[in-house]
């Protein structure tokens, strides 16, 4: 059973970086088979794809966020990370993990539960 | 980027009635559209991928189909727990990117 687990503090002050961790169970990164993404959804709203990366490190970021995303990978700890830094009121969203399947990786088959991240002084 | 829209963004509806939603696309994306219900405060899961392939274990009520730019996701017999959210999702090209959602609410 594939589960993802998203972790990091839920308060965040405005200017600051934003550091999430998804632990990966049930499934290996460093099979290669997928992609790992992160997934954004402010309170009440839609859902933003903020960018993914594969086991070796390679990544690919939404150009709305790009200079200020940077997606990591730890194959030991089967976990991979996102920091977001100078982030507003605008950033404050529940965060998902999720895995990318298909030819593109763009389909997202298992998603951790989310976690909720103020922007707030 | 490839803007998804969909229609409507919200319907009312009664248990057993057939439900249609609609997606498109601002390009052609091939068959590389997915749909995803999200229940309140729970992730997005995985109904419809590729247009029309059913995951498994979601029940036979939900059907996919379309091409190019233009999709459908038809509930045949809505049930109590579909009363939900929608999202449409492009997976044709980076930056993947999501419809607006459709708000199934129950009349």
């Amino acid at each position: 059973q594939v589960q993802l687990q998203e972790s990091g503090p839920g308060l965040v002050k405005p200017s600051q970086t934003l550091s999430l961790t998804c632990t990966v169970s049930g499934a290996s990164i460093s099979s290669g088979d997928y992609y790992w993404s992160w997934i954004r959804q402010p309170p009440g709203k839609g859902l933003e794809w903020i960018g993914y990366i594969y086991y070796s490190g390679s990544t690919y970021y939404n150009p709305s966020l790009k200079s200020r995303v940077n997606i990591l990978v730890d194959t030991s700890k089967n976990q991979f990370s996102l920091k977001l830094s100078s982030v507003t009121a605008a950033d404050t969203a529940v965060y998902y993990c999720a895995r990318g399947v298909g030819a593109t990786a763009g389909r997202m088959d298992y998603w951790g539960q989310g976690t909720l991240v103020t922007v707030s002084s | 980027d490839i803007q998804m829209t969909q229609s409507p963004s919200s319907l009312s509806a009664s248990v057993g009635d057939r439900v249609t939603i609609t997606c498109r696309a601002s390009q052609s994306i091939g068959r590389y559209l997915n749909w995803y219900q999200q229940k309140p405060g729970k992730a997005p899961k995985l109904l419809i991928s590729d247009a029309s392939s059913l995951q498994s274990g979601v029940p036979s009520r939900f059907s996919g189909s379309g091409s190019g730019t233009d999709f459908t996701l038809t509930i045949s017999s809505l049930q109590p727990e579909d009363f939900v959210t929608y999202y449409c999702q492009q997976s044709d090209s980076s930056p993947f990117t999501f419809g607006p959602g459709t708000k199934v609410d129950i009349q």
